[in-house]
């Protein structure tokens, strides 16, 4: 069974990129897509973005401009990097893996607070 | 951009009642790109049902979802103390290519 483990910095400084790293262990990463998904405290659930095992991506819109992922499949890992955080950007990140349409499998999620 | 609204907000229900929640499309959607997910405090979300209807694996028959065109309804036939939590619908396939509802929290009454 597939697992995800994100890892990466809790406190990020406002201004500064934001930058996670999600372990995939138990499955191929192969044949699948890869998102990051986020969710600020209280609040509902937000798709940052996707790679796709060969290297293709597709971002939210409304993040684009600041997001970066990418995908090292001989260390079966993929990265999110958000650039220019402000305080709207603290959340749980979650890491997923989808085939396409649905989100089959969850890291269990980092929180990042963006504060000085 | 396609907006999900659930509704209610907040579901207060006694273990043993029957649960259902709805998630409303701002425009008609491909039935095979609705699904819902479950969320306890402190977990990530956990897939319950996809393409609108089909039961991911390991999901008791007592969730059900339902649903066409702008109207989708996630069931739970006789609640557990275990399915108190939120529950979100997800839609795929427009811009952004993945969108969420805004959940609905299911707390005993």
């Amino acid at each position: 069974q597939v697992q995800l483990q994100e890892s990466g910095p809790g406190l990020v400084k406002p201004s500064e990129t934001l930058s996670l790293t999600c372990a995939v262990s138990g499955g191929s990463i192969s044949g699948y897509y890869w998102s990051w998904i986020r969710q600020p405290p209280g609040k509902g659930l937000e798709w940052i973005g996707y790679i796709f095992f060969s290297g293709g991506t597709d971002y939210n819109p409304s993040l684009k401009s600041r997001v970066t992922i990418s995908v090292d499949t001989s260390k079966k890992n993929f990265s999110l990097k958000l650039s220019s955080v402000t305080a709207a950007d603290t959340a749980v990140y979650y890491c997923a893996r989808s085939s396409l349409t649905t989100f089959t499998a969850w890291g269990q999620g980092t929180l990042v607070t963006v504060a000085s | 951009e396609i907006v999900l609204t659930q509704s209610p907000a907040t579901l207060s229900l006694s273990p043993g009642e029957r649960a259902t929640l709805s998630c409303r499309a701002s425009h008609s959607v491909t039935s095979s790109y609705l699904a819902w997910y479950q969320q306890k405090p402190g977990q990530a979300p956990r897939l319950l049902i996809y393409a609108a209807s089909s039961r991911a694996t390991g999901i008791p028959d007592r969730f059900s979802g339902s649903g066409s065109g702008t109207d989708f309804t996630l069931t739970i036939s006789r609640l557990e103390p275990e399915d108190f939590a939120l529950y979100y619908c997800q839609l795929y396939g427009n811009s952004p290519l993945f969108t969420f509802g805004q959940g609905t929290k299911l707390e005993i009454k």
